[in-house]
């Protein structure tokens, strides 16, 4: 079973700054199989990120995918107040077919 | 513009079955993967398992002996039941289309509270 470890578990920052995400895998998988998604409180997830650095559509530029092997990053460029939520990477294959990372909340400072 | 709801009830006793139903709008049960994930309170995501429009099913292993995910193509809706649920099983339920690699729309989840 593939393993997804997300960092930091909390990360405070202010609007207009950047934000970096980490999602850890526990064995060397395709960025073709990583995803990112972004939860509101009381809303259902949202596709940010698939293939590891596609934008799904209507997905502003400021956010960016990246990462191979074992290590992905999440990058938001400059923060809106809207971008702070709870962040999810996400894998397919293996089994279970898709594993989810535990979050990472990006909070206001 | 695809549309994914759930319904079903928001308390089911322990011992019993859990029966959920997501019906689809805006799109045909062809291609995708329909998928059922859960959310218990404060914790993160966890995928229960899908059907594929040919009517193949994969489950996550840790509930396979309990999940059953169902279509009614005639009606546009695919359904979940959990047999033999206990508090574990509290959690907000979301349905959601797959493009097989990722999910890319979601119901708006519905809560489920496992309790006498």
């Amino acid at each position: 079973e593939i393993v997804l470890t997300q960092s930091p578990g909390t990360l405070s920052l202010s609007p207009g700054e950047r934000a970096t995400l980490s999602c850890r895998a526990s064995q060397s998988v395709s960025s073709s199989y990583l995803a990112w998604y972004q939860q509101k409180p009381g809303q259902a997830p949202r596709l940010l990120i698939y293939g590891g650095s596609s934008r799904a559509t209507g997905i502003p530029d400021r956010f960016s995918g990246s990462g191979s092997g074992t290590d992905f990053t999440l990058t938001i460029s400059r923060l809106e107040p809207e971008d702070f939520a709870v962040y999810y990477c996400q894998h397919y294959g293996g089994s279970p077919m898709y594993t989810f990372g535990q979050g990472t909340k990006l909070e206001i400072k | 513009q695809v549309q994914l709801q759930e319904s079903g009830p928001g308390l089911v006793k322990p011992s019993e079955t859990l029966s959920l139903t997501c019906t689809v709008s805006g799109d045909s049960f062809s291609v995708h993967y329909w998928s059922w994930i859960r959310q218990p309170p404060g914790k993160g995501l966890e995928w229960i398992g899908y059907m594929y429009y040919t009517g193949t099913t994969n489950y996550n292993p840790s509930l396979k002996s309990r999940v059953t995910i169902s279509v009614d193509t005639s009606k546009n809706q695919f359904s979940l039941k959990v047999r033999s649920v206990t508090a574990a099983d509290t959690a907000v339920y979301y349905c959601a289309r797959a493009m097989q690699l990722h999910f890319d729309y979601w119901g708006r989840g519905t809560p489920v509270i496992v309790s006498s």
